[in-house]
């Protein structure tokens, strides 16, 4: 298995809080990527890496921020969490720009 | 950007049978992907195919990367196949960007 570990994997969190998701990689794999899971939706692309550093918008990236300060970590924020970002979070890695991407374990968010 | 469309949306079956899911895609791809998600929520690779034909034991996969689509074939379906299976695609135009189609839910009766 990639060595990917989302945390936390569960959280409940209350309207207009922040919020930080992290995911950790072993694999050095230089892209990263942040999805969200939502019924009827399938996974949409939220942010993704491509570096350290090095980052660009996905399908869905509003109230989203993320940050890469080690090749290892990719951290999203929800600056100010609302109930529409409740959903299942995952975090994805790739070697390469195309090459075959492997997934985390999820991350279930509530915003009550 | 690209679209990435799969069907049947829903299937049912008993164990044993044999089915086929499809994937299209609007736009030239540069690579694609066919996922498995459990019911527990993982998601699990099971094939790593931007053309021609894989097999991995009762799965096999082709895409025909010219007429835009892939076929995924389960034979001999068990009642751990259940879930839902993704397509996912990088679209030549939009490179870095893997993007997924809506998934066929998959449903084994013993």
């Amino acid at each position: 298995d990639a060595g990917i570990t989302q945390s936390p994997r569960h959280k409940v969190t209350e309207t207009g809080t922040p919020v930080t998701l992290r995911c950790h990689q072993t694999e050095n794999h230089r892209y990263m990527y942040w999805y969200r899971q939502d019924p009827g939706h399938g996974l949409r692309l939220i942010h993704y890496s491509y570096g350290v550093k090095d980052t660009d918008k996905g399908e869905v990236s509003d109230g989203y921020s993320v940050s890469r300060s080690k090749t290892e970590d990719f951290l999203l924020t929800l600056e100010s969490a609302t109930s529409s970002q409740t959903s299942v979070y995952f975090c994805a890695i790739s070697e390469g720009e195309e090459t075959e991407a492997f997934f985390g374990q999820g991350t279930r968010l509530t915003v009550v | 950007g690209i679209q990435v469309e799969q069907s049947p949306p829903d299937l049912i079956l008993q164990e044993g049978a044999n089915s086929t899911l499809r994937c299209n895609f609007s736009d030239s791809v540069n690579n694609l992907q066919w996922f498995h998600q459990n019911p527990w929520g993982q998601l699990i690779n099971l094939f790593y195919i931007p053309s021609g034909t894989k097999q991995n034991g009762r799965l096999s996969a082709t895409t025909v990367a010219t007429e835009r689509y892939s076929l995924l074939y389960i034979s001999s379906s068990q009642t751990t196949d259940s879930g839902v299976y993704f397509c996912a695609v990088h679209g030549s135009s939009n490179t870095g960007k893997l993007i997924f189609g809506q998934g066929t839910t998959l449903q084994v009766k013993p």
